[in-house]
């Protein structure tokens, strides 16, 4: 059982909506991920916080953004969602200060935008 | 560019044979590994991961892996797999102070 959860599980709209895809943790972790899965494809890094009020852009250009008010929290927001989002969007967290230290993930948010 | 490369995009074995999947990273200096695994419509979770000492790690559900550091390679093993073993295996690293970054994924069929 996950210690991450991700809401909505599956979400389909139409192109030009606004979305917030939610990621919560409960295991007191530093470290907040958000990674983009595309079938066959490696995970890529599109957002990463070091705490609260520290955001910053992974190596995936995206258009989405994020925000870290609480250390519990991350949501990644989508302004106008286009066909081209559509993919499979996963956040992880992990403790800090030690890079052996592995990544819990959420069961992820599949998205559809048509 | 740094990367993490694994070789075989979906592997299909019958019940009982041996698996070994690839990993290979081009990443200089102190790395740390970690095989993921995805079953069907579930979260990533963690397999095995090494950060130092013995090469050879054991992980979860009878899995291992060994670390051999000149050919800079991870490969995941199993002696005798099982149908239930049929999912996606993800190879990561952490170097430094780079986050981690995964390979493209080997999806593994077992038939039963």
């Amino acid at each position: 059982e996950a210690d991450i959860y991700q809401t909505p599980r599956y979400l389909v709209i139409g192109t030009g909506k606004k979305i917030t895809l939610e990621c919560s943790q409960t295991m007191g972790h530093d470290k907040m991920y958000w990674y983009q899965q595309d079938p066959g494809m490696e995970l890529h890094l599109i957002h990463y916080s070091y705490g609260v009020n520290s955001t910053e852009k992974g190596d995936l250009s995206s258009e989405s953004t994020v925000s870290r008010i609480r250390t519990e929290h991350f949501p990644l927001t989508l302004e106008s969602a286009r066909p081209s989002h559509t993919s499979q969007y996963l956040c992880a967290s992990r403790r800090a200060g030690r890079d052996n230290s592995p990544l819990h993930f959420g069961n992820g948010t599949r998205l559809t935008v048509t | 560019a740094q990367s993490v490369s694994q070789h075989n995009h979906h592997v299909i074995l019958s019940e009982a044979a041996s698996l070994e999947l690839g990993c290979n990273y081009s990443y200089g200096g102190t790395v740390n590994l970690f095989w993921y695994v995805q079953y069907p419509g579930q979260h990533l979770q963690l397999l095995l991961k090494y950060f130092s000492g013995d090469p050879l790690v054991k992980g979860i559900k009878g899995f291992e892996a060994e670390f051999i550091k000149s050919k800079f390679s991870f490969n995941l093993r199993k002696p005798s797999v099982q149908w239930s073993d049929t999912a996606e295996y993800f190879c990561a690293v952490t170097a430094g102070n780079n986050d981690m970054r995964f390979g493209a994924g080997t999806r593994l069929t077992v038939k039963p």
